[in-house]
C-alpha cells in the first residue's frame, strides 16, 4: 500500500525566512514524488517532482525539495519565504497509474 | 490553451438529485482523474481513466459513475445525491505515467467544480 502523511497543518513563517514543509511516504518500489500548490479557489499547480537522480530537485517559484530515501521523506524548503508564497501544499506519490495525495500543509508567511 | 476545463463550477443539488460534472482537455492527454477535496482530507481519488473506453475505481468510488468515451472527455456523474457528496471536485490529466511520461510531463488540474448537497 502506498500513503503520504503531510505531518502539519499549518506551518508559519515570517517573510525572509527559510520555509520547510514536510512530507513522508510509504511505496513499495521506487518512490515518484510531486509537491502541488494551491491558492484559493483555484485548482492545484505543479511545483516540482523527483522520478529519479539527484536527491536535491529544483522546481518553480524558487522551491526546492530534498528526497531522502532512508527517512523516506521528501521535504520542500525555500530559502527566503515571501508573503505571495501563502498557500495550501500538497506532498503527491504516484504508484501503478494513480496518483495519491497528503491531507495538504498551510503555509502562512507574514510580513 | 485552455487546459483542463470544468463545468459548472458551482452547483447546488437537492438530496436524491443526479447531476454530471464534466471534464474535458485539449492536451491529447491518455490519463484523466476525478478528486474530491474536503477540508483537511486532502484529495481523494474517485476514478480515473487510461485511455478512451477504459476507467476504473479510485480510493472513493461510491455513489458516483464514470465514462471516457473520448480522449478529451471525462464526465463524473452523481447518482442519487446525498449531503456526504457535497465538495470540491477536481478533474485532472497527465499525458501518461511512465517512467518517461512522468519525467516529462505534469499532472494538470481544473479549476474546481464545488458541490453543495442540501
Amino acid at each position: 500500500a502506498q500513503s503520504v502523511a503531510q505531518p502539519e497543518d499549518q506551518v508559519n513563517v515570517a517573510e525572509g525566512n527559510p520555509l520547510t514543509v514536510k512530507c513522508t511516504y510509504s511505496v513499495s518500489g521506487n518512490p515518484y514524488l510531486f509537491w502541488y500548490v494551491q491558492y484559493p479557489n483555484r485548482g492545484l499547480q505543479f511545483l516540482l517532482k523527483y522520478i529519479t537522480g539527484d536527491n536535491l530537485v529544483k522546481g518553480s517559484y524558487g522551491f526546492e525539495a530534498e528526497f531522502n530515501k532512508s527517512q523516506t521523506s521528501f521535504h520542500l524548503k525555500k530559502p527566503s519565504a515571501l508573503v505571495s508564497d501563502s498557500a495550501l501544499y500538497f506532498c503527491a506519490i504516484y504508484n501503478f497509474n494513480k496518483f495519491y495525495f497528503g491531507s495538504g500543509t498551510k503555509l502562512n508567511v507574514k510580513p | 490553451n485552455a487546459g483542463v476545463t470544468q463545468t459548472p463550477k458551482f452547483r447546488i443539488l437537492k438530496i436524491g438529485q443526479s447531476m454530471t460534472l464534466q471534464c474535458t482537455q485539449d492536451m491529447n492527454h491518455n490519463y484523466m482523474y476525478w478528486y474530491r477535496q474536503d477540508p483537511g482530507m486532502g484529495l481523494k481519488l474517485i476514478y480515473y481513466s487510461v485511455g478512451a473506453g477504459i476507467t476504473d475505481k479510485g480510493e472513493v468510488p461510491n455513489g458516483y459513475n464514470v465514462s471516457r468515451s473520448t480522449t478529451e472527455d471525462f464526465p463524473l456523474r452523481l447518482e442519487l445525491a446525498a449531503p456526504s457528496q457535497t465538495s470540491v471536485y477536481f478533474c485532472a490529466s497527465i499525458e501518461g505515467t511512465g517512467k518517461f511520461s512522468l519525467n516529462t510531463g505534469e499532472l494538470f488540474f481544473g479549476e474546481g467544480s464545488r458541490l453543495t448537497v442540501l
